[in-house]
């Protein structure tokens, strides 16, 4: 069965500096990753997603992540953090059991930023 | 345009009493889904509707829950006999069609407690 880990719960950076939030992924096939972002009392938000093009995805926000098979990894960078980046991050996989494309999350990595 | 519109945004409710939570996709969208948050944990599917088709009801947790959906329109989920394990953020999302291609446009959510 597909999984998604994220690796820390909680993860804390200063303004400026770099952001670093980890994802692990299962798949028996080629997945269909994706990173979301969640403010509070909001819905989520679609950050970026890999279809299996570029390894490199660029998206929204400044955010980037790379797809490394070998790792089984899709971790999710930006290379200077903004107070507005404070937020909760999800990383999702693509059920591919069907054609549906209903998601699996990961259980999420709250971001705090401080000035 | 208008997004995804979910209704209450609250709901406090005594175990044992059913509710309804009601969720408007994006005008045009055929492929509806709903997903559970607990508190501190990732989004969890319940039920994938896409157009007139057979809904996927593999992620509903029991027979306490069911929903409708009538063509593309707006969709309710019902949970009965509510337990406080229920408690949680019923997030609605809908995309133009379903499949791992086509974005998810996630509503607010509706915070359920049950006391």
């Amino acid at each position: 069965a597909q999984s998604v880990t994220q690796l820390g719960s909680h993860v804390s950076v200063s303004e400026g500096a770099l952001v670093l939030l980890r994802c692990n992924y299962s798949s028996s096939v080629p997945p269909y990753l994706f990173w979301y972002v969640q403010y509070p009392n909001q819905g989520l938000q679609l950050l970026l997603k890999y279809t299996s093009a570029a390894t490199l995805v660029k998206g929204i926000n400044g955010f980037e992540a790379e797809f490394k098979k070998s790792e089984t990894s899709f971790h999710l960078t930006k290379p200077s953090a903004h107070m507005s980046d404070a937020a909760e991050y999800f990383c999702a996989v693509s059920d591919d059991s069907s054609n549906t494309g209903k998601l699996i999350f990961g259980q999420g990595t709250t971001l705090q930023v401080k000035p | 345009g208008a997004g995804v519109s979910q209704s209450p945004s609250n709901k406090v409710t005594e175990k044992g009493k059913d509710v309804e939570l009601r969720c408007d996709p994006i005008s045009g969208h055929t492929a509806l889904y709903w997903y559970r948050q607990r508190l501190g944990q990732g989004l969890e599917f319940l039920i994938y509707f896409q157009g007139n088709s057979a809904p996927d009801k593999s992620g509903l947790p029991s027979d306490r829950f069911s929903a409708e959906r009538t063509g593309e329109s707006v969709s309710t989920l019902t949970i009965q006999r509510t337990q406080q394990e229920d408690s949680a953020v019923y997030l609605c999302a809908s995309s133009f069609v379903g499949g791992p291609n086509y974005e998810q446009y996630f509503g607010p959510g509706t915070r359920l407690t049950v006391t």
